[in-house]
């Protein structure tokens, strides 16, 4: 079946720009997470969305990021004025329910560059 | 969470058992042991996790010592397709979905040669 999908694959986007990133999760998955993963580190937690709603918004860096899952299905990751610091993959996550024990199943990630 | 503690890299030949280690001293008895991967360009994949049993599944075996203070994945016969990062991830559960977020640490990097 068709896993986690994400788009673009790939952004290029200049300092103080405004962009948005896209995430297809898992049908049927309730739980969908975002994670942000510089280059030799591991991936780092964002947001968690249980259905439409932000559980867990602990990991946002900052006020220029926001998110939203309004049907809670596909969700948008959101960054406004764009800094180089910014620039990483950024990784979409899935699970069937909320349920710490559910197995979490990630797209392929959006690698967003920030010149 | 717990911490984990793994060594930056290892290498293994192609076909032998791959068996790459973590500590996890700090783990409290509500919490899981979760391995990922995560293949050059690629998002991470699970593995496999256990509490304290050992476990085994079509990809790999998980030992966990009797005191739950470390771990260990094996890879029984390596193949150069496992080449990827491996994250030991120390998990606490609860059936609120709090603590559902996953915190990696650097992982390991194994390298399988020909």
């Amino acid at each position: 079946g068709a896993g986690v999908s994400q788009t673009p694959s790939n952004k290029v986007t200049e300092k103080g720009k405004y962009v948005e990133l896209r995430c297809d999760p898992i049908s049927g998955h309730t739980a969908l997470y975002w994670y942000r993963q510089s280059l030799g580190q591991g991936p780092e937690f964002l947001i968690y969305f249980q259905g439409t709603g932000a559980a867990d918004d602990s990991g946002l860096p900052n006020d220029r990021f926001f998110a939203v899952r309004p049907e809670g299905s596909v969700s948008t990751l959101k960054i406004q004025r764009t800094e180089r610091g910014d620039s990483a993959v950024y990784l979409c996550a899935s699970s069937l329910s909320g349920r710490a024990t559910d197995t979490q199943y990630f797209g392929p990630g959006t690698r967003l560059t920030v010149l | 969470d717990a911490k984990t503690t793994q060594p930056p890299s290892m290498d293994c030949a192609e076909g032998r058992a791959a068996n790459l280690p973590c500590n996890h001293s700090t783990i409290s008895g509500n919490e899981y042991v979760y391995w990922y991967r995560q293949i050059h360009s690629q998002g991470p994949q699970y593995i496999i996790h256990g509490l304290k049993n050992n476990e085994t599944n079509e990809m790999a075996s998980l030992i966990i010592t009797e005191d739950r203070k470390s771990s260990t994945l094996i890879l029984p016969h390596a193949t150069l397709r496992d080449t990827a990062v491996y994250y030991c991830i120390v998990r606490v559960t609860s059936s609120s979905g709090a603590n559902s977020k996953l915190t990696f640490g650097k992982g390991i990097t194994l390298s399988v040669r020909p």
